[in-house]
């Protein structure tokens, strides 16, 4: 079936970088887009970028250009999302989940990783 | 860039009655638009894909229309399962952004 597990918990303090993962399985990995999505505490969903896994293409939402960086690891399967120059804000709940190339809508999603940013 | 507004915030509902949550586009997004709904502690579920198309294993009392600007999630006759957060999220330019959610709530 497929899966995508997502790494654990992180406490980072402001000003450092983290980096999270998604392991895939049970589909083709190369077939499938995987997204990034973060909630923060008791508010909406917000989009960040999007990873081919094979590499190309790779976009990210305006609001972490310059801060944010997606991989990929085809040997695992996995996805990594890097996200540079911690604030407070960017403590959230993340998300990947699995697009549908030429469709809308993310129809697998991982369990989500907390990011806590404190000092 | 894009921006998907919902109405309304908060839909308050007895188990039963028929739920109409809107999602506007600030620019035309064809039929690229989907929903999904949240409960807590949960990652989203996806309900229905390219405006109108039940995900699997999503129950017929959920659908959804429109097209362009302006679409509309469905719920036929809401059950006790269905109180949660619903957004809705565009496909457009190689950018996927949601709205703000709908919260589903008992009356």
């Amino acid at each position: 079936q497929v899966q995508l597990l997502q790494s654990g918990t992180e406490v980072k303090k402001p000003g450092a970088s983290v980096k999270l993962s998604c392991r895939t399985s049970g589909f083709t990995f190369s077939a499938y887009y995987v997204h990034w999505v973060r909630q923060a505490p008791g508010q909406g969903l917000e989009w960040m970028g999007i990873i081919n896994p094979t590499g190309v293409p790779t976009n990210y939402a305006q609001n972490f250009q310059g801060r944010v960086v997606m991989t990929s690891d085809t040997s695992t399967n996995t996805v990594y999302l890097e996200l540079n120059s911690l604030r407070s804000e960017d403590s959230a709940t993340y998300f990947c989940a699995r697009g549908v190339p030429l469709t809308s809508g993310f129809d697998y999603w991982g369990q989500g990783t907390l990011v806590t940013v404190s000092s | 860039d894009i921006v998907l507004t919902q109405s309304p915030v908060t839909l308050s509902l007895s188990p039963g009655e028929r739920a109409t949550l809107s999602c506007r586009a600030s620019q035309s997004v064809g039929s690229d638009l989907a929903w999904y709904q949240q409960s807590p502690g949960q990652p989203p579920r996806l309900l229905i894909y390219d405006a109108s198309n039940r995900a699997t294993g999503i129950p017929a009392r959920f659908s959804g229309s429109g097209s362009g600007t302006d679409f509309t999630l469905t719920i036929s006759s809401v059950e006790p399962e269905d109180f949660a957060i619903y957004y809705c999220q565009a496909r457009m330019k190689w950018l996927w952004p949601f709205g703000q959610g709908t919260k589903v709530e008992f009356k």
